[in-house]
């Protein structure tokens, strides 16, 4: 079955890097896209980027541009997202998703991974 | 950017009521639009994508409609489990936001 599995819960000083990885399996990894949206506490869904795992292209939603980078290791089936320069206000669950259908619907999300940024 | 809004924030209904949740998006993004419903606590799930079809294994009292710029979610027969968040979200270019989320509960 289709499955993302995402790492676990980070604890960042402010002003450092995370790097939160997404293991797929049960489908083939560079037939789709990776999307990754967060969600602060309490708040909605804030899409962050895309890579294209056939060959690693990427899109930013412009909040996040120069602060992230979205890879990916097909022979690991594994795409990564890192976040630098981590303040108080990127606490929050990051979620990879399955492109599915067009450019963004996503069927099959990670579990979350909760990001906390604390002194 | 494309910006999506939802209306209403949020809303209350009884079980077998038919609730209705719109999306507006600030330039026509044609048929590309998608539908989640998160639970508390879950990971959202997809209901509708292409603006109007559904999901596979999604309820049919779910439906989606719209074109352009303005969509709409369609909860028919309202059942409890059908508490959660509905967020849309533009699939027609990067960015690909998702409006500010509208909660359902249960009166």
């Amino acid at each position: 079955q289709v499955q993302l599995v995402q790492s676990g819960a980070e604890v960042k000083k402010p002003g450092a890097s995370v790097k939160v990885s997404c293991m797929a399996s049960g489908f083939t990894f560079t037939r789709h896209g990776i999307h990754w949206v967060r969600q602060a506490p309490g708040q909605g869904l804030e899409w962050m980027g895309w890579v294209n795992a056939v060959d690693g292209d990427t899109r930013y939603s412009q909040k996040f541009q120069g602060r992230v980078t979205l890879t990916r290791d097909t022979s690991a089936s594994t795409a990564y997202m890192e976040l630098t320069s981590l303040t108080s206000e990127d606490t929050a669950a990051y979620y990879c998703a399955r492109n599915f259908f067009g450019l963004a619907s996503t069927d099959y999300w990670g579990q979350g991974t909760l990001v906390t940024v604390s002194s | 950017d494309i910006q999506m809004t939802q209306s209403p924030s949020s809303l209350s209904a009884s079980v077998g009521d038919s609730v209705t949740i719109t999306c507006r998006a600030s330039q026509g993004i044609s048929n590309s639009l998608a539908w989640y419903q998160q639970k508390p606590g879950k990971v959202p799930i997809l209901l509708i994508y292409a603006a109007s079809t559904l999901q596979s294994g999604v309820p049919s009292r779910f439906s989606g409609s719209g074109s352009g710029t303005d969509f709409t979610l369609t909860v028919s027969s309202l059942q409890p489990e059908d508490v959660a968040t509905y967020y849309c979200q533009n699939c027609a270019s990067a960015p690909f936001t998702f409006g500010q989320g509208t909660k359902l509960e249960i009166k």
